[in-house]
Order: structure tokens, then sequence, then C-alpha cells
């Protein structure tokens, strides 16, 4: 079926330090979405990338949609303690969103 | 505007009982769609409602089942709990497409003994 990778599982920053996520389908996307969750807390929408290549940015965040459509990935430039979550990429098949398993993000100051 | 609203919060059930989780939408959001949300699994997909009717189902047992009543609202109800159904259970609206983003509750954690 439908199914969204993401990499890596965890990952464990030095604050100041760069971090990326990747998302990973085998199929093409309509378009992805990604999500932050802090601890304890829920997911919370971050942005959405539809068109190929498409490269977005929110502060130190940057966000890439591949040129095939079947990947993209997160880039936080510079973490800070407050980046610390679970980062999750959501893709879209149609009309339903497949959520992958998430990036858990440790930042130590 | 109001936030998506999940009702209770937290609740502890007996394997065996039956429970009902409630979900009140953002006003205009037509849908809703329920998360199983555990540390070892992620986010897994439970079911969507559309306009009262299930759009989308995910690999969960019979036990699991939902309704969406026509204020949007929706419910959904496990029944003949297992140790394993615990979890946060999360729901999420959006509009029609969900290409605005979902809004996610802030859940209900089950705890099943």
């Amino acid at each position: 079926g439908q199914q969204v990778m993401q990499i890596p599982q965890y990952q464990h920053v030095q604050e100041g330090e760069d971090f990326t996520t990747y998302c990973n389908s085998s199929t093409t996307l309509s378009n992805i979405q990604w999500y932050k969750q802090r601890p304890g807390g829920h997911p919370v929408f971050l942005i959405q990338l539809v068109k190929s290549g498409e490269v977005k940015k929110q502060k130190r965040l940057t966000f890439q949609f591949g040129e095939a459509k079947k990947n993209s990935s997160l880039h936080i430039t510079a973490t800070q303690t407050t980046d610390v979550g679970t980062y999750f990429c959501a893709g879209s098949y149609g009309q339903n969103f497949v959520f992958g398993p998430g990036t858990r993000l440790s930042v130590l100051p | 505007k109001a936030g998506v609203t999940q009702t209770p919060r937290y609740l502890i059930k007996t394997r065996g009982q039956q429970v009902t989780l409630s979900c009140s939408p953002i006003s205009g959001h037509r849908s809703v769609s329920w998360y199983q949300q555990t540390p070892g699994q992620g986010l897994q997909f439970l079911f969507e409602y559309f306009s009262e009717t299930q759009r989308n189902k995910g690999n969960f047992p019979g036990r699991f089942s939902g309704r969406q009543f026509s204020n949007s609202r929706s419910e959904m109800n496990v029944s003949t709990l297992e140790l394993g159904d615990s979890a946060l259970y999360l729901c999420a609206s959006t509009t029609s497409s969900g290409n605005y983003g979902y809004t996610f509750g802030s859940g209900t954690r089950l705890t099943v003994v």
C-alpha cells in the first residue's frame, strides 16, 4: 500500500548545529505536508508543498519537494532548544494523507 | 476561532469495556480524521469522515468504529477494549481536500487496565 518513510528516526544535535529530516515515497505524491509535535503536545501544521522542486522557507526552516515529487526534506539551520519535538511529513496520494513515522529531534544546550 | 476540541482528555477503562471519544472540529471543517498514536507506532490512521460518510479507513479491526453528525462533530467507539488499545487518540479536522493542513485536537489519552 501507500507508505511514507522518514529518516532518521532519531537525531540528537548540539544547539547551533543544523538538522535535516528526509521523507520518501515509492510512488508520486500529489503534495506533501510537514507537521511538528512538541513533547506532550499534538501535531501542528507547518507547511504544504505542491509543485515539483518547490522550496519554501520559514525563518530557520527550509522545506523542499523533490523534482519527481517522491521525496521531501526539512532542514533547520542553527537549531535551538525550542526546535525539540517530532517532525512528521504527510504525503497525499489523492484524497487522503499518509503520515510518515516521524523524526524525533533532541537539541542539547 | 476555536480549535479542535476532544473530550475527554484522559480515560481509564478496564479490558472488555467499550469507550466513546468525541471530537468537535473547527467551525466550517467538514472532514474529521482519527489517529492512534503510540510511542512505537507513530501516527496510525483510523478513519476519516466527511459529510457524515466514512471516506477513508485504515487497517484497524472492526472493534474500532466511528460516525459523524450533521454538525460535523465526530465520535469514535472502541468495543471490547484490549490492553494494546492504550494510546493517545487524536482527531484532526480540515476542509474537504485537506490542502490547507490538518488541525489536530489535544487528544484523548486512553489507558486500558
